[in-house]
């Protein structure tokens, strides 16, 4: 069984703050790990995946993202925000024989000017 | 296009209605999915193809849902007898299928169904 819980509904950073949104994964087996970024009225686009190579993983639009086995976390971050970040963002995990992404339930980034 | 395209982008309908959204993935993934995203809430899994093998049905919330996909690419879901709990926003995505695991997948911008 996968399954992946995102801490943080919403969360809100000024521009140029730093920018945290947490992922934690359940996987009986290494799993891949995942983040999405959805703008308002489309569909979901990939920042970046882990694949069991690096553990630090960097995407799109200055993100990155650090595999922590011992914490079963994947957490997602920026270190400077842009207003054009503010979007939600869905941490996915997919293990063993499943062929689906689990998704976590998204965070909803707000950049204040 | 070369990106994964659904039909329609808005569809409102009464209760007890039948409706199908269609999926038209990018040309050579053998993968398809079907997600659910409702108001506040994640992305729910509700059915995979690959290629020629038995779909996986396992997310469909009732007997209510089902979907095929012919020739294995263009692919429909259809919602029968719908219901206000039906409202969501319907994800299609297309994938490559890597070996040994699961590659990117690829999203369409969604369908809107809203029941009346």
């Amino acid at each position: 069984a996968q399954s992946v819980t995102q801490l943080g509904s919403h969360v809100s950073v000024s521009e140029g703050a730093l920018v945290l949104l947490r992922c934690n994964y359940s996987s009986s087996v290494p799993p891949y790990l995942f983040w999405y970024v959805q703008y308002p009225n489309q569909g979901l686009q990939l920042l970046l995946k882990y694949t069991s190579a690096a553990t630090l993983v960097k995407g799109i639009n200055g993100f990155e993202a650090e595999f922590k086995k011992s914490e079963t976390s994947f957490h997602l971050t920026k270190p400077s925000a842009h207003m054009s970040d503010a979007a939600e963002y869905f941490c996915a995990v997919s293990s063993g024989s499943a062929r689906q992404l689990t998704f976590g339930s998204g965070t909803q980034l707000t950049v204040l000017p | 296009g070369a990106g994964v395209s659904q039909s329609p982008s808005n569809k409102v309908t009464e209760k007890g209605k039948d409706v199908e959204l269609r999926c038209d993935p990018i040309s050579g993934h053998t993968a398809l999915y079907w997600y659910r995203q409702s108001l506040g809430q994640g992305l729910e899994f509700l059915i995979y193809f690959q290629g020629n093998s038995a779909p996986d049905k396992s997310g469909l919330p009732s007997d209510r849902f089902s979907a095929e996909r012919t020739g294995g690419s263009v692919s429909t879901l259809t919602i029968q007898r719908t219901q206000q709990e039906d409202s969501a926003v319907y994800l299609c995505a297309s994938s490559p299928q890597l070996r040994g695991g699961t590659g990117e997948l690829f999203f369409g911008e969604g369908s809107r169904l809203t029941v009346l």
